[in-house]
């Protein structure tokens, strides 16, 4: 079974720490992706890799981090929180081969971060 | 404006009846055409996907695209309690697009039995 782990389920910091969301998948996917998702607004594509140590801005970048250094796993990285970062942050992965589900992205459980 | 405008919700069903959902798009690259669905507390998990205009069939489920209107649309047939979440629509331009999706809101159904 296909599988997207996220670090945490639920993660409250303070106003200016560092924050670090894991995300690991077991699928051999190349492309991975950070989401978040706000009421109203969807999801909203904050970074984007294709390969390791490839990283790509998605739309909402500020603010945001990323690292992938194994092909399994995607760091997203909050240099200095805020309070307008308290999200549902969503991990996802993909193949681009084409003897894959090409068109579909699997996501993790998400990580609900609360910033005080 | 939003590429993909889906509206919100809440949609509020009985048992039995037909679910309709529809996205309005603005980008005429978009190609594949994607609906997922997110049960409360899980990530969105893909339900149905279409290439370009038609009718697919899955079930209770059809999903339709009208390229020409920029409109799609999900129906469920039937509609169980079970089928209480929120469906996602999510657009892409093709495989030389590093398989970035647009995104709806995502709209929010409740079946009631």
């Amino acid at each position: 079974d296909v599988k997207v782990t996220q670090s945490s389920r639920y993660l409250v910091k303070r106003t200016g720490e560092k924050v670090f969301l894991e995300c690991v998948q077991d699928m051999d996917h190349e492309n991975m992706f950070w989401y978040r998702q706000d009421p109203g607004l969807g999801l909203r594509l904050i970074y984007f890799s294709y390969d390791v140590k490839m990283k790509e801005k998605g739309d909402i970048p500020e603010g945001y981090s990323v690292s992938r250094e194994k092909k399994e796993r995607f760091s997203l990285i909050l240099e200095s929180a805020s309070t307008n970062q308290t999200s549902m942050y969503l991990c996802a992965s993909k193949t681009y081969r084409t003897s894959g589900s090409i068109h579909e992205q699997f996501f993790g459980p998400g990580t609900r971060l609360t910033v005080l | 404006q939003k590429e993909v405008e889906q509206d919100p919700g809440p949609l509020s069903v009985p048992e039995g009846a037909i679910v309709s959902l529809n996205c309005t798009y603005s980008n005429s690259a978009f190609q594949y055409f994607m609906w997922y669905r997110q049960y409360s507390r899980k990530g969105p998990e893909l339900l149905m996907y279409t290439y370009s205009s038609g009718n697919k069939e899955d079930g209770r489920f059809t999903a339709q695209v009208d390229k020409s209107s920029k409109y799609i649309s999900l129906f469920i047939r039937d509609s169980q309690p079970s089928d209480s979440a929120t469906y996602l629509c999510a657009m892409s331009a093709g495989t030389d697009s590093w398989g970035k999706f647009q995104f709806g809101a995502g709209t929010q159904v409740v079946v009631t039995p």
